[in-house]
């Protein structure tokens, strides 16, 4: 079974730093993934996916993910931050049985410190 | 251009009483439609997915229930809430019969049991 593994609960940055959220995942089959990010009391917003093709994919607000397929691993990367990055990231996995399904994990809390 | 609508965005109610949230999407036909609760400081937990009018998947035993009375509506239901109801409810919907595109979600409400 398909599952998501984000190896930092939080992570407190300063301000214009760079910064790197971790994600890990197991699956037997070809994935696809994708980040999310959570403001507070709201819904999720899509940053960005990996279907195929090239393992560097960029998102919106200059996010931008690399996929390794040999560490199972599809980290969330950033140059440099601003205080409105702070928010909650969701990496998932798409699972496929009929309906599409995405598999969470758990959560990256990101504190953008001036 | 879809869009997708939950209401309300906020919602107190008592022990033991019923509960309707719902889901409507725009600008799309035929989408897979999907309940996810998230509890405080915790990832998100799958509770229901259709794949079409009156098509439910429930992912795990629980005190509520789900309907699709039409295409792009989707409602979430308790007859006798219990306070481990409590959470933030969130619809996302994604296009059918294609696992790698991604879920989009609404903007969640937050239900209180007192």
């Amino acid at each position: 079974a398909q599952s998501v593994t984000q190896l930092d609960s939080q992570v407190p940055v300063f301000e214009e730093a760079p910064v790197e959220l971790r994600c890990n995942y197991s699956s037997s089959v070809s994935v696809y993934l994708f980040w999310y990010v959570q403001y507070p009391n709201q819904g999720l917003q899509l940053l960005l996916k990996y279907l195929s093709g090239s393992t560097l994919v960029k998102g919106i607000n200059g996010f931008e993910a690399e996929f390794n397929k040999s560490q199972t691993s599809f980290h969330l990367r950033k140059p440099s931050v601003h205080i409105s990055d702070t928010a909650e990231y969701f990496c998932a996995v798409s699972v496929s049985q009929g309906a599409q399904k995405l598999v969470f994990g758990q959560g990256t809390r990101l504190t953008i410190n001036p | 251009s879809q869009t997708i609508h939950q209401w309300p965005a906020t919602l107190v109610q008592p022990v033991g009483s019923p509960l309707s949230l719902e889901c409507t999407v725009e600008g799309t036909s035929n989408p897979n439609l999907y309940w996810y609760r998230q509890a405080a400081g915790r990832g998100l937990q799958l509770l229901f997915y259709s794949v079409g009018i009156g098509q439910i998947s429930s992912e795990v035993p629980q005190n509520l229930s789900a309907s699709r009375p039409q295409d792009r509506q989707f409602i979430l239901s308790s007859k006798k809430l219990l306070l481990s109801d409590s959470g933030f409810y969130l619809c996302a919907w994604s296009r059918w019969g294609a696992p790698n595109q991604p879920q989009h979600f609404g903007d969640g409400t937050r239900l209180s049991i007192l």
